[in-house]
């Protein structure tokens, strides 16, 4: 069975630019979360979605960040436009109950 | 106060040794707890879950929660050196968020030397 994988695995992007990640859940399962990793800091949470409406958006830190998830398969966070603190490790996770699996996630850079 | 906190570390240990990581947690309507292993530059993989009091075994792991103390841990016997990365503890379900959130904790490096 395939596992979670995202695109691209890396990014570096100029400050006022906009970038695309994008995921891709293991297939049948219904849950697809997104969180984040800053330097130095720990994992957090940034949304979850339960095929493709929006259970919860508590984490996601402005209007910049837009989530969406294409009938309720794959996944895309756009960030527009992006800042420097908008750095770190970007990861994507899917569950079919409560054991969420991650996929590898996207290192962004913001220059 | 951290809504989930770990014992900082680093934590080595030698080859055959049990490692023993803890976590306590915050939010007292907490309800699945998770132990991930992340190698350097790698995703986090899940290792271990619990949902009731008392012990979880798999192989050479075993998950201890006490929900009364708060509070989870994670036992690795005859520990290899391919044990070392870092060990997140996660907390989900907690009061007033929804079932998917998982909170992390900052981590802790295991180093298992030869």
């Amino acid at each position: 069975e395939a596992g979670v994988t995202q695109f691209p695995s890396h990014s570096v992007i100029e400050k006022g630019q906009t970038v695309t990640l994008r995921c891709d859940p293991i297939s049948g399962h219904d849950n697809l979360y997104w969180y984040r990793r800053v330097m130095g800091k720990e994992i957090k949470f940034l949304l979850h979605f339960v095929k493709e409406s929006k259970q919860d958006e508590s984490g996601m830190p402005n209007n910049r960040f837009l989530a969406e998830r294409t009938g309720g398969t794959y996944s895309t966070l756009k960030v527009q436009p992006a800042e420097l603190e908008d750095s770190g490790v970007y990861f994507c996770a899917s569950s079919h109950a409560w054991e969420q699996y991650f996929g590898p996630g996207t290192r962004l850079t913001v220059t | 106060q951290k809504e989930v906190e770990q014992n900082s570390g680093p934590l080595s240990v030698p080859e055959g040794a049990i490692a023993s990581l803890n976590c306590t947690y915050s939010d007292r309507g907490s309800q699945s707890f998770f132990w991930y292993r992340q190698y350097s530059g790698k995703s986090p993989e899940l290792i271990m879950f619990i949902y009731s009091n008392g012990d979880k075994e798999d192989g050479r792991f075993t998950a201890q929660l006490n929900k009364a103390s708060q509070y989870v841990s994670l036992l690795i016997r005859d520990s290899q050196p391919s044990d070392s990365a870092t060990y997140l503890c996660a907390v989900n379900g907690g009061g007033g968020t929804s079932y998917g959130k998982l909170t992390f904790g900052q981590g802790t490096i295991l180093t298992v030397h030869p």
